[in-house]
């Protein structure tokens, strides 16, 4: 079985910019969470979501947002970027909306300049 | 509130050598779930262990072991004879029931392992 795939792994993109990030989660599992990972910090929790509803939400501005599609697959978008905004995205899926394994993906990389 | 501290930001030590990563943690919860992910260059997190907080047994995997004491709020991780491709940022993370829909993870330790 494929894990959890993420696209794309490297981006760079323009101050003010949008950008859409894609997560596939592996088959089967209902949940998507996204996180951001500063260089040098820990991830942070972005967003949850759990058969197609948002189910959490870290402390980020109203520029991020998600959303997940029938397949369970999951898009982050940002708007208006900033500098601070350069870092690793991951995704992780689980089955359930709790505790119920989670895998996380690759990452992808978005570098804003 | 949920947190976790990784007081060591970067460890070296020389191969062969036995090496602790130290995590404490903070919660609320009466139940929680605590991990530990290593993350090498590539950015991928691999899963290593997770231990709830009803379990305070200590485990090895390999050369890997992890000592859970609740008395003190930790959960430390040990490598022993390691290896240089032991070389990884290594994050410790918590999840609490009440809030178990995410990590809150700490700001790791990075492990070099010189051959």
């Amino acid at each position: 079985d494929a894990g959890v795939t993420q696209s794309p792994t490297h981006l760079i993109k323009t101050r003010g910019q949008h950008v859409t990030l894609r997560c596939s989660p592996i088959s089967g599992h209902k949940s998507v969470s996204w996180y951001q990972q500063v260089l040098g910090q820990g991830p942070q929790f972005i967003f949850q979501y759990y058969e197609k509803e948002e189910r959490g939400r870290g402390n980020f501005p109203d520029r991020f947002s998600a959303r997940q599609f029938p397949n369970y697959s999951s898009e982050l978008n940002v708007n208006a970027l900033l500098l601070g905004d350069s870092a690793l995205y991951l995704c992780a899926s689980s089955l359930g909306e709790v505790w119920g394994g989670y895998t996380f993906g690759s990452g992808t990389r978005l570098t804003v300049v | 509130a949920q947190k976790v501290t990784q007081a060591q930001t970067e460890i070296s030590v020389v191969e062969k050598e036995d090496v602790t990563l130290d995590c404490v943690y903070e919660t609320r919860d009466t139940t929680y779930y605590l991990f530990w992910y290593k993350q090498p260059p590539s950015g991928e997190l691999v899963f290593l262990i997770r231990r709830n907080s009803f379990d305070e047994q200590n485990e090895i995997s390999g050369r890997y072991s992890w000592n859970f004491q609740k008395s003190t709020s930790s959960f430390n991780f040990t490598i022993t004879a390691s290896q240089v491709v032991d070389s990884a940022v290594y994050f410790c993370a918590l999840i609490g029931t009440n809030t178990g829909n995410q990590f809150y993870f700490g700001t790791g330790t990075s492990l070099t392992v010189i051959p």
